[in-house]
């Protein structure tokens, strides 16, 4: 069945580091893939996606993402994070399911920036 | 450019009421989606609807229904609510049933 693992509920940053957040997805076939931003009590914001091509795909707000295959990952990466990236991320594949269209999401990883 | 709204903001319902919730798509979009997110939770699929016609449908029962308008414009409708309808609801339109697609604020729906 198609499913989208986001291993950290929690990721906790310094205001100026790295961050990775992961997702792992099972499905048959080549996905499409997602990354979205959601701040409290808001609805929900595209960061990137993937369709095909270049498996490293840029962002708005300086985030990427890498597609590897052989992993079944599409990690979201940050080179150095700000106050104002705190917010949960949500990583989504696009799949048919009974033939019909629908973006299967992850539970959530909830980003916190250390001062 | 006018994007996704939802209408209305918030809601409280008794259980056993009925509610409709409304989402207007963004300008040249033909393809609306709507989502559960309880809390703490990822969003579930509810179903979608392409050019008026409901195109796929989640795991949810028939009281959750639907409708799509000419202007592509979309109500949720949900009968004998229960507590545990108690969510934010996100409509989302794209440009065709595959594309991207953009949300809107969401509708906080209580049930008491």
């Amino acid at each position: 069945a198609q499913s989208v693992t986001q291993p950290d509920i929690h990721i906790t940053v310094s205001e100026g580091a790295s961050l990775e957040l992961r997702c792992n997805y099972s499905y048959g076939a080549t996905p499409y893939l997602f990354w979205y931003v959601q701040s409290p009590g808001q609805g929900l914001q595209l960061l990137l996606k993937y369709f095909s091509g270049d498996t490293l795909v840029q962002g708005i707000k300086g985030f990427e993402a890498e597609f590897k295959r052989s992993q079944s990952s599409f990690n979201l990466r940050k080179p150095s994070v700000h106050w104002s990236d705190a917010a949960e991320y949500f990583c989504a594949v696009g799949a048919y399911m009974d033939s019909n269209y629908q973006l299967i999401w992850g539970a959530g990883t909830k980003l916190i920036i250390k001062p | 450019e006018t994007g996704v709204t939802q209408s209305p903001t918030h809601l409280i319902k008794t259980r056993g009421q009925q509610v409709t919730l409304r989402c207007s798509s963004q300008s040249g979009h033909n393809t609306v989606s709507w989502y559960q997110q309880a809390l703490g939770q990822g969003p579930q699929f509810i179903f979608q609807y392409y050019r008026e016609e409901e195109n796929g449908r989640g795991n949810f029962p028939p009281r959750f229904s639907g409708l799509q308008f000419p202007n592509y414009s979309s109500e949720l409708n949900v009968n004998a609510l229960e507590l545990d309808d108690s969510a934010l609801y996100l409509c989302a339109s794209s440009i065709d049933k595959t594309y991207e697609q953009y949300f809107g604020p969401g509708t906080r729906l209580t049930v008491t």
